[in-house]
């Protein structure tokens, strides 16, 4: 079974200033999605970014943009020219590209982002 | 955003209680989910329907009933639920099949108080 692990539980950032939040994930599958979810105090689960493994290219959004590691199982958030808005709990997500494990996102603890004026 | 669509906002309800909640997406998607997020938790998946019918459901008490009618609707049935219900209960959309992305989209979910 796949699993997803975020090994930060709060991170806390100037404003205007670049933080990167941690993803790991577990798998033995080649192709499959990655994403971030950012939840903020409204607690309306928004993504952030997405990434497809088999694209080599780190996605990016904005001020928001990935390093993708394939073979270090790595998928890391780097959040530039933070906003007191992006002060969030943020999920890395993961999910299969095979039917056989259905539509199932798998998600990670969360980090806590708080964002200092 | 006004993708998802999720009623009530908040709900506090006895053990003896019957209640439903409510889901409607508006993005034409062919996939539902209801997901449970407790404190200290990872999310968890409950119930997935694909194309109206359900095609994943992990391991959830009966004391949960999911209901989808159509593509745009999901229902969470709830009866006697026990206090360790209490949680956020969060809805998802996606379009599943060759258009497919991956992505989920979800709703502002509903809080849930079982007292």
């Amino acid at each position: 079974a796949q699993t997803v692990t975020q090994s930060q539980p709060e991170m806390s950032v100037q404003e205007a200033e670049t933080v990167t939040l941690s993803c790991t994930y577990d798998t033995s599958e080649s192709d499959y999605y990655l994403f971030w979810y950012k939840q903020p105090p409204s607690r309306q689960m928004i993504l952030v970014i997405r990434q497809e493994a088999y694209k080599q290219q780190n996605a990016t959004e904005n001020r928001f943009s990935v390093n993708f590691q394939k073979a270090a199982k790595s998928f890391s958030l780097k959040i530039s020219d933070s906003q007191l808005g992006d002060a969030a709990m943020y999920f890395c997500a993961y999910r299969s590209v095979f039917m056989e494990y259905g539509n199932k996102l798998v998600f990670g603890a969360g980090t806590i982002l708080r964002v200092k004026s | 955003e006004t993708g998802v669509t999720q009623t009530p906002r908040h709900l506090v309800m006895g053990m003896t209680n019957k209640k439903s909640l409510k889901c409607e997406q508006h993005l034409g998607h062919n996939a539902m989910y209801w997901y449970k997020q407790s404190a200290k938790k990872p999310l968890e998946l409950m119930f997935v329907y694909s194309l109206e019918e359900r095609v994943e459901n992990n391991s959830v008490p009966s004391r949960f009933s999911p209901e989808c009618p159509n593509s745009s609707h999901l229902f969470l049935h709830l009866h006697t639920l026990q206090p360790e219900d209490s949680a956020l209960y969060l809805c998802a959309s996606s379009q599943e099949g060759h258009s497919r992305r991956g992505e989920q989209f979800f709703g502002p979910g509903t809080r849930l108080t079982v007292l």
